[in-house]
């Protein structure tokens, strides 16, 4: 079955720590979305890449950082300079930009990360 | 600058009670709208969407049309079910006149409960 996966489900972290979140599609997807969730804010986008090799900042960039080396893979890193990272973290992907389909976005089941 | 705005929840309701959802927007150009529906523990799933104005989008029996007069997309369905008990999020996909298509802009999600 095609999907998005997001691994691991819950996370914890001391306080201080890097933590790199997992997020892998096989939909052949160009376009790969981080987006952090917070109770009563919606979806917040952090990072997106339309393609591989490049990414670009959304509107809540700071203290975390992406790569994109494969075009299956997407991972985030939420460094120690992110004031306050506990959150719901949530994948996405689409097919790549000048599509009709571009912003049907598939989501993959999220990670919670918890800062002990 | 885009924005949405989805009405406050949480919206409780009976089973077979008629639901809707008000959802406006700002945007420049030409938007497309969608729903996207969350239940819980788990990521979005996309349940309806609009490219253009006076498009009526339908899944699973609930509809929404796209009312450019009234800058408006909002959710309805006749007869709800205790399944359909979720967090629903308006977004909208601003294009601008060049034709080159924006991200995401998501409202802040609207928490509905269906009682037996």
């Amino acid at each position: 079955d095609g999907g998005i996966t997001q691994s691991p489900k819950y996370l914890f972290r001391k306080e201080g720590q890097n933590v790199t979140l997992s997020c892998e599609q096989n939909l052949n997807h160009d376009a790969m979305y981080w987006y952090r969730q917070d109770p009563g804010q919606g979806l917040r986008l952090i990072y997106y890449s339309q393609i591989v090799n490049d990414f670009q900042k959304g509107d809540i960039a700071e203290g975390y950082s992406v790569s994109r080396e494969k075009k299956e893979s997407f991972p985030l890193t939420v460094t120690s300079a992110q004031k306050n990272p506990t959150a719901f973290y949530l994948c996405a992907s689409s097919i790549g930009q000048g599509t009709r389909s571009y912003n049907e976005q598939f989501f993959g089941p999220g990670t919670r990360l918890t800062v002990l | 600058g885009n924005s949405v705005t989805q009405m406050e929840g949480p919206v409780t309701l009976s089973e077979e009670a008629f639901l809707t959802i008000n959802c406006t927007y700002t945007a420049t150009g030409y938007p497309s709208l969608f729903w996207y529906v969350q239940y819980p523990g788990e990521g979005l799933q996309l349940l309806l969407k609009a490219t253009k104005a006076d498009d009526k989008g339908s899944n699973k029996g609930f509809e929404a049309t796209y009312r450019k007069e009234t800058t408006s997309f909002h959710l309805e369905k006749g007869s709800v079910q205790v399944s359909d008990s979720a967090v629903y999020f308006c977004a909208l996909a601003y294009m601008n006149y060049g034709g080159s298509q924006g991200n995401l802009i998501f409202g802040k999600g609207t928490k509905l409960s269906v009682k037996p």
